[in-house]
């Protein structure tokens, strides 16, 4: 079993709707999750951060986290082309290296 | 701009030559990473640093590679003999301990072996 898992999509949604993406993991005892955007060629860039159980909104972007069920997810209101990426989950463990770990990303298509 | 810097950006190199890549991290962030991504995966840990100590580097980095960071400061990562599977993006992030936790990635290091 990966440590963290999503499904490698693509996910293809039209403009304006809500995209919804989705990870698990496997590490019980982890506190800290991130979601990354990745463009094509480009580096990841952190979109949001969510520590709690429960939803954590910033703009468009909503994160929303149950630790009981070891899932996060990412809900992606209004969506737009310029959202067209590979989105990444992160899962900082339970140990207090600080290292994050990946999952492989979901790619998300926007279509106008 | 004072985010994470990496360079060279890009690097095509001969199958069995070395290479060294550098990072700059965010100032007075102490905790230093170093990932690698190859195309559809996301990124794998490779080692970390917290100020000039390496303290994690994974199982599966081979011998070939090394990393250092001198006075707790820049960071350079080494592969020596390169391979064509070492071909990939090669990703500094850095964070400051106890801020959350929150890495932030400097744009990558492309290698191309051929």
């Amino acid at each position: 079993q990966k440590e963290v898992e999503q499904n490698s999509g693509p996910l293809s949604v039209p403009e304006g709707a809500i995209a919804s993406l989705n990870c698990t993991y496997s590490d019980r005892g982890s506190q800290s999750f991130f979601w990354y955007r990745q463009y094509s060629g480009k580096s990841p860039e952190l979109i949001m951060s969510i520590y709690s159980n429960g939803d954590k909104e910033d703009g468009r972007f909503t994160a929303q986290l149950n630790k009981a069920s070891q899932y996060v997810s990412l809900l992606i209101r209004d969506s737009q082309p310029s959202d067209s990426a590979t989105y990444l989950c992160a899962v900082l463990g339970s140990s207090n290296t600080g290292k994050l770990i990946f999952g492989q990303g979901t790619t998300l298509q926007v279509k106008p | 701009d004072t985010g994470v810097s990496q360079n060279p950006r890009h690097k095509i190199t001969k199958r069995g030559q070395n290479v060294t890549f550098r990072c700059d991290p965010i100032s007075e962030h102490n905790r230093l990473y170093w990932y690698r991504q190859t195309l559809g995966q996301g990124p794998e840990f490779l080692t970390y640093f917290q100020n000039e100590a390496q303290l994690e580097k994974s199982r599966l980095l081979s011998d070939r590679f090394s990393a250092e960071r001198p006075k707790g400061s820049f960071s350079t990562l080494e592969i020596q003999r390169t391979e064509q599977g070492d071909s990939a993006m090669y990703l500094c992030a850095s964070s400051r301990f106890n801020s959350g936790n929150t890495i932030y990635f400097g744009e990558g290091s492309w290698l191309t072996v051929v």
